[in-house]
């Protein structure tokens, strides 16, 4: 199986601040890496899929960007809403999500 | 649009069986994937499997292997999710989540959840 790690597990920042959240696979996985969005009592929401597309809907000041085994998602600049736990996903091959990168506010 | 609603928050025994409904409307049902995924108190997000709508085609995570069992009803739109042999460890919030195109693994709609409670 393909492991999903993510870093940081959480970080602080303030509205205003340029958020860079990593994602790193065992293996090759192409561009098949999609970011999702969780508050605390919701489902999450899909922000980014195939590495670098934003969901329709989803503020441009989100992005994602790699492929093969590193990747990234960035907000540009960080809003009051965008508190939240930020989860990666494979779908190279059998879904599994990454643990998590909770972003708090500092 | 796209809507999946969950049925209600459930309280079992251990060695029980618990079956969550996921009803979909707003899409032709048997046209996209529909993944389940749960996520225990306070931890990450852990897939389940996905059913194929259209055949009833299936595959599980190995780690639910033996114990979960997803079926659809196409006359009424709705994906179940059954879970047998609960542990305490089972207890979670369980998703519904339909693929964004057909099948692609990318979770792009979600139900609203349903608790599972586990306890003695």
């Amino acid at each position: 199986d393909i492991q999903m790690t993510q870093s940081p597990s959480s970080l602080s920042a303030s509205v205003g601040d340029r958020v860079t959240i990593t994602c790193r696979a065992s293996q090759s996985i192409s561009s098949y890496l999609n970011w999702y969005q969780q508050k605390p009592g919701k489902a999450p929401k899909l922000l980014i899929y195939a590495a670098s597309s934003l969901q329709s809907g989803v503020p441009s000041r989100f992005s994602g960007s790699g492929s093969g085994t590193d990747f990234t998602l960035t907000i540009s600049s960080l809003q009051p809403e965008d508190f939240a736990t930020y989860y990666c996903q494979q779908s190279y091959s059998t879904p599994y999500f990454g643990p998590g990168t909770k972003v708090d506010i500092k | 649009q796209v809507q999946l609603v969950q049925s209600g928050a459930e309280v079992k025994k251990p060695g029980a069986s618990v079956k969550v409904s996921c009803k979909a409307s707003g899409y032709t049902f048997t046209g996209y994937y529909m993944h389940w995924v749960r996520q225990a108190p306070g931890q990450g997000l852990e897939w389940m499997g996905w059913i194929n709508p259209n055949s009833g085609g299936t595959n599980y995570a190995q780690k639910f292997q033996g114990r979960v069992t997803m079926t659809r009803d196409t006359s009424i739109s709705t994906a179940y999710m059954e879970l047998s042999r609960l542990r305490s460890d089972d207890t979670a919030v369980y998703y519904c989540a339909r693929d964004r195109v057909a099948v692609a693994g990318i979770l792009s709609y979600w139900g609203q959840g349903t608790l599972v409670t586990v306890s003695s």
